[in-house]
Parts: C-alpha cells; structure tokens; sequence
C-alpha cells in the first residue's frame, strides 16, 4: 500500500531555520491531509490540516502546502524549536461521514539541533 | 483539554489468548476508530464504528476481532485468540461531527504475543 509516501525517514535541522517535511500521494480521492506528530510512547497528535481545495492553511510556526497536481504537500515548521523534534505523520482521509479512514506515511524523524 | 485515554498501556499475552483493549475516546465524540502499528510499518486502520455498529473494517479486521461500546464511554478492541503478528501499538480514535476528517488518537496499548 503506497498511497501516501514520506520518502525521508530522517531530517536534521538547526534550531531556529524552516523544517520543510514532504509527503506525496496517489489517490485523487483523498479529501483532507493531516500532519501528525509523535514522540516516543506516546499516541500521534494532530498538528494541522488542509482541505483537497485549498493550497494553504497557517497556524504559527506550522504552514501546510498543498500542490494537487503534483500529490504533492509539504509541512512547514518556522522557526525550528528543539521542542519539534519528533516523527511526523502525513495522513490522508478518505471517505464520507461516518466511512471516513486515514490513510498512513512512513513517518519523518525531525532532529532539531540547538 | 479533553483526550482519548486506553488501558493499559502495555499487555502481555500468550498466543491463542483472548485480550481487551479499553479506549475512552473523547465525550462529545461520535466517530470511532481503531489503527495498529507493527514495529517499523506503516500505522494502519482497522475498523471504524458509529452509532453502535462498524462503519468500515479492514481486510485485518477478521472473524477474530470484534469491536463494542459497553457503555456511554467505553469503546473496546478484543482479539479472541491472539496471533504471534497481531503484537503492535494499537491506538484509539475519535473524531467530532463537525470534522470527522481529525482523528484525535489515544497514547496506544502495546501488545506483545508471545
């Protein structure tokens, strides 16, 4: 199943520069994408999400972009805090109403380095 | 601010045992989930339940897991007899009626079938 692809397992950044977290998909039925992020031992935890008919959505330091012709969406982490470093989930809903699942990438560790 | 909570945070079980595991998803939530991650893969959905019957399963989802909510905030996972590859992280869901495409996720149950 590669219908959601995070195609870096790791990122290192310095604190304080712009984390960009890429995702890729391939079914044009996906709806809403989901960022999630996951310390160890613990459950993932919603960050941000954007609708199939937007391009943006902002909340502080996280922006998501979304390129629908190219499946492609990215997660923007301005300025990276020590605090980030986690993995982060891409998800992808499918469905309507009470069908609705998410779909799953690998994951991205992000290593923010003071 | 309200979250899922499960119990218990780790289970231990012998192969062909019967294990439950307990979620509480968040109060005014009325769509349910269930997902399981196996060391190193992909986090995946299992079943999805509403208004006291399943919405959606997965082709995990056998004849060897069944779902129920006992009560007004209870909503159980049970595995009638445990396989060696059903040991992974399984983590409960909500969402809301006004976005049902974000799932809220408990911190998870680790099961280990030995």
């Amino acid at each position: 199943d590669q219908q959601v692809k995070q195609n870096s397992p790791s990122l290192s950044v310095q604190e304080g520069r712009i984390s960009i977290l890429n995702c890729d998909y391939t079914n044009s039925m996906f709806d809403y994408f989901l960022w999630y992020k996951k310390y160890p031992a613990e459950g993932p935890t919603f960050l941000i999400s954007i609708s199939s008919i937007k391009d943006k959505n902002e909340d502080g330091r996280f922006t998501v972009f979304l390129n629908k012709s190219a499946k492609h969406l990215s997660l923007h982490i301005v300025p990276s805090q020590p605090g980030d470093s986690a993995v982060y989930f891409c998800a992808a809903s499918v469905g309507a109403g009470n069908n609705r699942k998410l779909i799953w990438g690998l994951g991205t560790s992000l290593a923010v380095n003071p | 601010e309200p979250e899922v909570t499960q119990t218990p945070s780790h289970q231990v079980t012998q192969m062909g045992q019967e294990v439950i595991l307990r979620c509480v998803p968040i109060s005014n939530h009325l769509y349910f989930y269930w997902y399981r991650q196996i060391l190193g893969q992909k986090v995946e959905f299992l079943v999805s339940f509403y208004n006291n019957e399943i919405s959606e399963k997965s082709e995990i989802f056998d004849d060897q897991f069944s779902v129920e909510r006992p009560d007004g905030s209870n909503f159980t996972l049970k595995i009638r007899s445990t396989k060696l590859e059903d040991s992974a992280m399984y983590f409960c869901a909500s969402s809301d009626r006004g976005t049902p495409e974000t799932q809220y996720f408990g911190p998870g149950t680790r099961l280990l079938v030995l």
